[in-house]
């Protein structure tokens, strides 16, 4: 089924450090939306950027959309600790139902 | 505004039994989204609702089943639990009327129930 992939599927930093992850999809989408979920709670809605936009920014957070090349990516500057958790990316595929699908997710650690 | 409210955090049923989870969208929401998360498979669309009528479903078998009433809040049921429906029932709102300019608003997540099975 239509989904992105994140990559990698997990990710461990120093406090501090960069961090870069990102999503690949198959077929052209109206727009694409990340999520953050920390451990044992819900999702929380990061960024949506649409299929006309490349970049998109919101505090530390910088995402790209590449619709070329079928992908996106999530930079988290500065990392902290409390940025541990998981990341999903959500594409909104074109033609397909109005349902959002994530994929795995990538898995970042931040270490103090 | 209050966020999504997920009843109860945490159950444990054995198997064969069955079990009801609760879901109350932030107001004005009319959209709600139901998914399993578990390690091994990830997060599973189950199904959604708007204005009471299932809109899309999931490929989950018929023990899963819910309803939206009428204030849009929402109920799912799984009958007949099985050792495999251990899992992270995640429910999700969002305003979506019809139409482009609601397409894929933000969800807005509960924080989930827990279902063990025994």
């Amino acid at each position: 089924s239509q989904q992105g992939e994140e990559d990698p599927q997990a990710l461990s930093i120093q406090e501090g450090e960069n961090a870069t992850m990102n999503c690949s999809y198959k077929t052209s989408i109206n727009n694409l939306q990340w999520y953050r979920q920390n451990s044992g709670r819900g999702l929380v809605h990061l960024i949506l950027i649409r299929s006309n936009e490349r970049e998109k920014h919101s505090g530390r957070l910088r995402v790209t959309l590449d619709t070329s090349k079928k992908s996106s990516s999530l930079l988290i500057t500065a990392s902290r600790a409390a940025d541990t958790a998981s990341y999903f990316c959500a594409p909104d595929f074109r033609g397909g139902s109005e349902k959002l699908v994530f994929g795995k997710g990538t898995k970042l650690t931040v270490n103090p | 505004k209050a966020g999504v409210t997920q009843t109860p955090r945490y159950l444990i049923k054995t198997r064969g039994q069955q079990v009801t989870l609760s879901c109350s969208p932030i107001s004005g929401h009319r959209s709600v989204s139901w998914y399993q998360q578990t390690p091994g498979q990830g997060l599973q669309f189950l199904f959604e609702y708007f204005s009471e009528t299932q809109r899309n479903k999931g490929n989950f078998p018929g023990r899963f089943s819910g309803r939206q009433f009428s204030n849009s809040r929402s109920e799912m049921n799984v009958s007949t639990l099985e050792l495999g429906d251990s899992a992270l029932y995640l429910c999700a709102s969002s305003l979506d009327g019809t139409g482009l300019r609601f397409r894929n608003q933000p969800q807005h997540f509960g924080d989930g129930t827990r279902l063990s099975i025994l």
